[in-house]
């Protein structure tokens, strides 16, 4: 069974904050790591994809950093808004078969 | 463009009835598809994925079965709903090969 770890589980931040979160996976057979946003009633939308040790992606005011060799990945959001108020899903995807792990989320949500 | 659906969106059913819930994918051929629950306070949990036709992997033993009689149609069923089966049921797609999953917009299931 893999271990997929998100901190903290919830997150109450004030408009114009920028806050971070961390997702913790298994250092072996690393493959990729996902960042999903999943907000209420709605589908889990997919965020970024990082394959490399040391990827850095970004979009807008969120991006994501990756270090595969102690498995780890961090999200950040720069200047919370109030529709970044989602859960935010990491899921692991290693090189022995066809399934993402996700791990259990980050409730981000923000006060305007 | 590809396209994922579920229905229904929502139901509510009594403990020990049966339970149908269809997905399908539009726009592609081939695809693994997954489902996914997620109950109350908890992450997303794989209950079982298929790579195609007839080939159904179950991540989870409980009284839920799946079944693909074609290559873009994934159904989730119940004999018998337990209270516990409640949650949010999501259909998720993914080319074989490659490992970004496109969620469809969920299922609401209530067993009372």
């Amino acid at each position: 069974i893999l271990n997929v770890e998100q901190s903290p589980q919830s997150l109450h931040v004030q408009e114009g904050d920028s806050t971070n979160f961390t997702c913790s996976f298994p250092s072996s057979n690393f493959y990729a790591l996902h960042w999903y946003r999943w907000e209420t009633a709605k589908s889990p939308e997919a965020l970024f994809v990082m394959t490399l040790n040391g990827d850095e992606k970004k979009k807008g005011r969120i991006s994501a950093t990756l270090n595969t060799k102690e498995g780890y990945s961090y999200l950040y959001i720069k200047g919370s808004q109030p529709e970044d108020s989602a859960t935010y899903l990491c899921a692991f995807y290693n090189n022995a078969g066809n399934m993402l792990t996700f791990g259990g989320g980050t409730r981000l949500m923000v006060k305007p | 463009s590809q396209t994922i659906h579920q229905w229904p969106a929502t139901l509510v059913q009594p403990v020990g009835s049966p339970l149908s819930l269809e997905c399908t994918v539009e726009g592609t051929s081939n695809p693994n598809l997954y489902w996914y629950r997620q109950a109350a306070g908890r992450g997303l949990q794989l209950l079982f994925y298929s790579v195609g036709i007839g080939q159904i992997s179950s991540e989870v033993p409980q009284n839920l079965s799946a079944s693909r009689p074609q290559d873009r149609q994934f159904i989730l069923s119940s004999k018998k709903l337990l209270l516990s089966d409640s949650g949010f049921y999501l259909c998720a797609w993914t080319l074989g090969g490659g490992y970004t999953q496109y969620f469809g917009p969920g299922t609401r299931l209530t067993v009372l």
